[in-house]
């Protein structure tokens, strides 16, 4: 079953424009990662961030991580053409062999 | 590095056939998975290993066998293909859970007619 759920399915802005996007999940995690999705392409790692952090940055990204409410967000800045793509958030979780169980993404349009 | 290689890129079986989709990789990863990913459906867990000679089965393993007999290398057979495994499949590698994210390969399209 899907443990991660992004919200919005779907988001389109203009470029230089901030995109949001959140992720929720259902059970306790040992870190909770993000990834991108270009076309066609097979899925690149974004950024990681463990259980006992809340927030992250590398780049124009930012990630925040709330476990009480079993949420994370992901924030890019100043998003530009290139940005467009699918993103995907995904947990691992913190009981025995952890695997990643990922959510069903969300697709960003980023139009000049 | 090549990183995670999986071949072929595309395959298209009649069903009843079987293949082997292979995946190698070259960064002494311990962990690593198979996904499939269908439209809207996000990616699913297949099976997983978390070192060479252990494997185990995740979301969806019906259809699918695996074997881990070196590091490096984690092929999935498709035993009897069905329509329903029409999908674009993905190999990933991690070097231990929770160390780091995992490197994905671009992906097998099989089409099961």
């Amino acid at each position: 079953s899907q443990q991660g759920e992004e919200d919005p399915q779907a988001l389109s802005i203009q470029e230089g424009e901030n995109a949001t996007m959140n992720c929720s999940y259902k059970t306790s995690i040992n870190n909770l990662q993000w990834y991108r999705q270009n076309s066609g392409r097979g899925l690149v790692h974004l950024i990681l961030i463990r259980s006992n952090e809340r927030e992250k940055h590398s780049g124009r990204l930012r990630v925040t991580l709330d476990t009480s409410k079993k949420s994370s967000s992901l924030l890019i800045t100043a998003s530009r053409a290139a940005d467009t793509a699918s993103y995907f958030c995904a947990t691992e979780g913190n009981s025995g062999y952890s695997t990643l169980t990922f959510g069903k993404g969300t697709m960003l349009l980023v139009s000049p | 590095n090549a990183g995670v290689t999986q071949t072929p890129k595309f395959q298209v079986l009649k069903t009843g056939q079987s293949m082997t989709l292979q995946c190698a990789q070259d960064m002494n990863h311990e962990y690593m998975s198979w996904y499939r990913q269908d439209p809207g459906m996000g990616l699913r867990l297949i099976h997983y290993s978390v070192g060479a000679g252990i494997t185990d089965q995740g979301e969806v393993p019906n259809g699918y066998n695996v074997s881990r007999s070196t590091t490096e290398d984690f092929p999935l057979r498709l035993l009897s293909a069905a329509p329903s495994q029409t999908s674009v499949y993905f190999c990933a590698s991690s070097p231990q859970g929770g160390m780091g994210g995992y490197t994905f390969g671009s992906g097998t399209r099989l089409t099961v007619v």
